[in-house]
């Protein structure tokens, strides 16, 4: 099974400042079909279910908006949120697709500072 | 409106069984993948498996924690998939989703439609 690692657990950043979040795949997601990566990225607030914010990596879903943008190749990837908002604290969530079973990383709160 | 909804959840005891539904509306169902995935308060995400879709030949998976116990069917002419759920265990309680996933290069490959969730509880 492919192990996805997310880091750091919890994130406490000033609105307007940086966000920053890693997600490491123990084994490479790149898709050779088209060689693009099978990772996505995912919010979720208290009480919803997820909400695709990335998909291959780095294609973001339509009406997300676009300080939220996705990077990275291979095995090693980021969320990066360019100028936080208060509606975006959120647990964040990456997960591939490479092959089953399907996982996810253990997910990132994100806080206000 | 694109939507997956859910039922079926509730309060089951250990070793009993439980079937939930995923109603699908606004798309075409039968192009899709079905996935279940779950969540125990204040946990993470766990996929609990998928079925594939026609093209695919219904393939199914399961994750390790619920293979042999769950079963995952769909019935492409009601616009539904199934998670059938059989010894059940205190573990299992959690919060249960149905998501849509599209396959191949063309689509996301990734869950972009998912259903509220349903509930459901193992105890004694």
């Amino acid at each position: 099974d492919i192990v996805v690692t997310q880091s750091p657990d919890s994130l406490a950043v000033s609105l307007g400042e940086r966000a920053t979040i890693n997600c490491k795949s123990s084994q490479s997601v790149l898709y050779s079909s088209n060689n693009k990566n099978r990772l996505a990225w995912y919010q979720q607030k208290a009480g919803q279910p997820p909400k695709l914010l990335i998909h291959w990596a780095s294609t973001r879903e339509s009406g997300v908006p676009d300080r939220f943008s996705g990077s990275g190749s291979g095995t090693d990837f980021t969320l990066t949120i360019s100028s936080l908002q208060a509606e975006d604290v959120a647990v964040y969530y990456c997960q591939q697709y490479y092959s089953s079973p399907v996982t996810f990383g253990g997910g990132t709160k994100v806080e206000i500072k | 409106e694109v939507q997956l909804v859910e039922s079926g959840g509730g309060l089951v005891q250990p070793g009993g069984s439980l079937k939930l539904s995923c109603v699908a509306s606004g798309f075409t169902f039968s192009d899709y993948a079905t996935h279940w995935v779950r969540q125990a308060s204040g946990k993470g995400l766990e996929w609990v498996g998928r079925i594939r879709n026609k093209a695919n030949n219904y393939a199914t998976a399961y994750g390790a924690s619920v293979k042999g116990r769950f079963t995952i069917s769909r019935d492409d002419s009601k616009d539904t998939a199934y998670l059938q759920m059989d010894s059940l265990e205190t573990e299992d309680t959690a919060v249960y989703s149905c998501a849509r996933l599209g396959e191949g290069v063309a689509l996301k490959n990734a869950f972009d439609v998912w259903g509220q969730g349903t509930m459901v509880t193992v105890s004694s």
